[in-house]
């Protein structure tokens, strides 16, 4: 099974910060892959997919990167309401496994 | 409007089993693979396993096999996920989500799981 390791665990950062979050897979997985928002006792919200195509309405000051092992998400001048945690995900075939996650305080 | 109805909260005593229910609106679940993710308190998000509605056909997470298992029912558009043998470490949320080709586009409000005698 192919493992996904996210980091930093967790994250403080100011408005208008600029930060970048990794996640790191245990074999190829081309593009493969997707990050999700999730805000506290809310469900995850979808920000990119295919590395780097951001998801509908999403802010452009979120961008992803990277292909093969090596991804990134980078949000340029950050914003009260993005704190909460973010999650990459794969989907190179089951199981679809999440990294641990990034916990980003503002 | 694309929706994802998950059942109540649930407070199930060790060794119970528990059905967890998913009902789609706006969109027929036969279309697409739904997934079911759990999250402990505190903890990351971690794939159960998913279905194709149409065909009935499966896949887990092994960590999930014997543990989980994913059915769906087509006419009345709902996926289902049985939990058995519980123990505190499946106390969680769970939630169920589609697949839209690339992602997870659309998840319920999740079902919290609570084990406890």
């Amino acid at each position: 099974d192919i493992q996904m390791t996210q980091s930093p665990a967790s994250l403080s950062a100011s408005v208008g910060e600029t930060v970048t979050i990794t996640c790191r897979a245990s074999e190829n997985i081309y593009s493969y892959l997707a990050w999700y928002q999730q805000k506290q006792g809310k469900s995850p919200q979808l920000l990119v997919y295919n590395a780097k195509t951001l998801a509908e309405g999403v802010p452009s000051r979120f961008s992803g990167s990277g292909s093969g092992t090596q991804f990134s998400l980078k949000i340029n001048s950050l914003q009260p309401e993005d704190f909460g945690s973010y999650y990459c995900q794969h989907h190179y075939g089951t199981p679809y496994t999440f990294g641990g996650g990034t916990k980003l305080e503002i | 409007e694309v929706q994802l109805q998950q059942s109540g909260a649930e407070l199930v005593k060790p060794g119970a089993s528990v059905k967890l229910s998913c009902t789609a609106s706006g969109f027929n679940i036969k279309d697409t693979y739904m997934h079911w993710v759990k999250q402990r308190p505190e903890q990351g998000l971690e794939w159960i396993g998913r279905i194709d509605p149409a065909n009935g056909n499966t896949k887990y997470d092994p960590k999930f096999q014997g543990k989980a298992t994913i059915t769906a029912d087509t006419s009345s558009n709902t996926a289902y996920l049985q939990l058995s043998s519980l123990t505190s470490e499946d106390t969680a949320v769970y939630y169920c989500t589609r697949w839209l080709l690339w992602y997870f586009d659309v998840w319920g409000a999740g079902t919290t799981v609570t084990v406890s005698s």
